[in-house]
């Protein structure tokens, strides 16, 4: 079986640039998860889907940020404009339903704002 | 404030020897508890998880014990194997007021070395 699949691996772009991150959650599963992964504050979600709505984007840091999920097998993260404190591993995750369920981890973007 | 604490940053063990990693927690709401495993440059990979209604759960060599009162969870891997070298993470959520306990909060991570 396919797991969550992320895209790219590794992303090094310039300060104010837009910045684009892709997710395909694994088929079946309708809840969708972004994290963000830094040495000082560890794994953070930053927002949920459920059935393809944004539930909870509490973890938002900014309005630079933001996030979609077009359809069941695809959502996106977004930072326009990018700043170098962006620089984390942005993780995917997703479950089949949100709650006593694990949830499936992509193998992550590494983004660098430089 | 971090609500989920894995105090040891790393630990060390001999191949064949049992692995314990420990995690704290201060939300005495959480009542659903997950360990994952991570590689470097892969994503985390669930192992094992406990609900509060439990105090042990067990998976082939992975076993997860919670103890509510002292708001403690552990770890244990029996017997250690060079491939179990990684980081492992715990992670903790609360049912909200819809039913869900979707947000998972993670602790930091222990590095975990088996030695042949």
């Amino acid at each position: 079986d396919a797991g969550v699949i992320q895209s790219p691996r590794h992303e090094v772009t310039e300060m104010g640039q837009e910045v684009t991150l892709r997710c395909k959650p694994i088929s079946g599963h309708n809840s969708l998860f972004w994290y963000r992964q830094t040495m000082m504050r560890g794994l953070e979600l930053l927002i949920y889907f459920n059935n393809n709505v944004p539930i909870d984007d509490s973890g938002m840091p900014e309005d630079r940020f933001s996030a979609k999920m077009p359809n069941a097998s695809f959502s996106t993260l977004k930072i326009q404009p990018s700043e170098p404190r962006d620089s984390a591993v942005y993780f995917c995750a997703s479950t089949r339903r949100a709650g006593n369920q694990p949830q499936h981890f992509g193998d992550g973007t590494r983004l660098s704002i430089l | 404030d971090q609500q989920v604490k894995q105090n040891s940053p790393s630990l060390s063990v001999q191949e064949g020897r049992i692995s314990i990693l420990n995690c704290d927690y201060t939300n005495s709401m959480f009542d659903y508890f997950l360990w994952y495993k991570k590689y470097p440059a892969e994503g985390p990979t669930f192992l094992i998880s406990i609900s509060s209604i439990k105090d042990k759960n067990e998976d082939g060599r992975f076993t997860v014990f919670l103890n509510k009162s002292a708001k403690h969870l552990s770890l244990h891997i029996v017997p250690s194997q060079p491939g179990d070298s990684a980081v492992y993470f715990c992670a903790a959520s609360a049912r909200n007021s819809g039913g869900s306990n979707y947000k998972l909060t993670f602790g930091k991570g222990t590095l975990l070395t088996v030695n042949p």
